[in-house]
């Protein structure tokens, strides 16, 4: 079975620019989770999606938003970056009930300059 | 809110011997689970072992285990005959969970502990 696969693996933008991510879940897999990883602030949740609704949001600004389609790949997109954006965005898929393992991609590198 | 704290930034231990890595957690939940996430450098979140919370017994998986001590509110990691490869940064992690338990698919990590391991 493949694992979770992030696109693309690294980014870089600039300030005000916007960027899409994207993740396609094991296969099976209706639950898609999103976090950033920072040196600063550690792993924090951003939001999680399944069969295509949103479910949980995390404490992060509205410049960040995401959707699922109805195969459970999910994209997330950040809005007017921030140098503050720079992260490892790392996607986590389960099957959605809750009581699954999570299983996380390799995450996408962004810089933000 | 659930919070997970590791006290230990970083350790490093001999190669082949055992290293605990300790994890407390602060919650008012009855039913969760807890994880530990291995992270070597090619920065993929690998999953080490998994408890759940109304499980007495300690969970297993090969040269990995957990101390859980639920009313202590702590999870250490017990990794024994340690290998070069288990160099990583190790995170642990708190799962609420319901009866119904949808919408609950978020994970609080702790902060990391960086552990390597010495030819």
């Amino acid at each position: 079975k493949a694992g979770v696969t992030q696109t693309p693996r690294y980014l870089i933008k600039t300030r005000g620019q916007q960027v899409t991510l994207s993740c396609s879940p094991i296969s099976g897999h209706r639950s898609v989770s999103w976090y950033q990883q920072t040196p600063g602030q550690g792993l924090q949740f951003l939001f999680e999606y399944f069969s295509e609704t949103q479910r949980n949001k995390g404490n992060f600004p509205g410049r960040f938003s995401g959707r699922q389609f109805s195969n459970s790949r999910s994209e997330m997109n950040v809005s007017t970056l921030e140098l503050g954006d720079s992260a490892l965005y790392l996607c986590a898929s389960s099957a959605g009930q809750g009581r699954e393992k999570l299983f996380f991609g390799s995450g996408t590198q962004l810089s933000v300059l | 809110a659930q919070t997970v704290t590791q006290s230990q930034p970083e350790m490093s231990v001999q190669e082949a011997e055992t290293v605990t890595l300790s994890c407390t957690y602060d919650t008012s939940e009855n039913n969760y689970y807890l994880f530990w996430y291995k992270q070597p450098p090619s920065r993929q979140m690998i999953l080490v072992i998994r408890q759940e919370a109304y499980k007495q017994q300690n969970a297993t998986e090969n040269r990995f285990s957990v101390n859980f001590q639920k009313a202590a509110k702590s999870f250490s990691l017990k990794i024994s005959d340690s290998q070069l490869g288990d160099t990583a940064m190790y995170f642990c992690a708190f799962l609420k969970t319901t009866i119904s338990n949808f919408g609950n698919e978020k994970l609080t990590f702790g902060t990391g502990t960086r552990l390597t391991i010495i030819p």
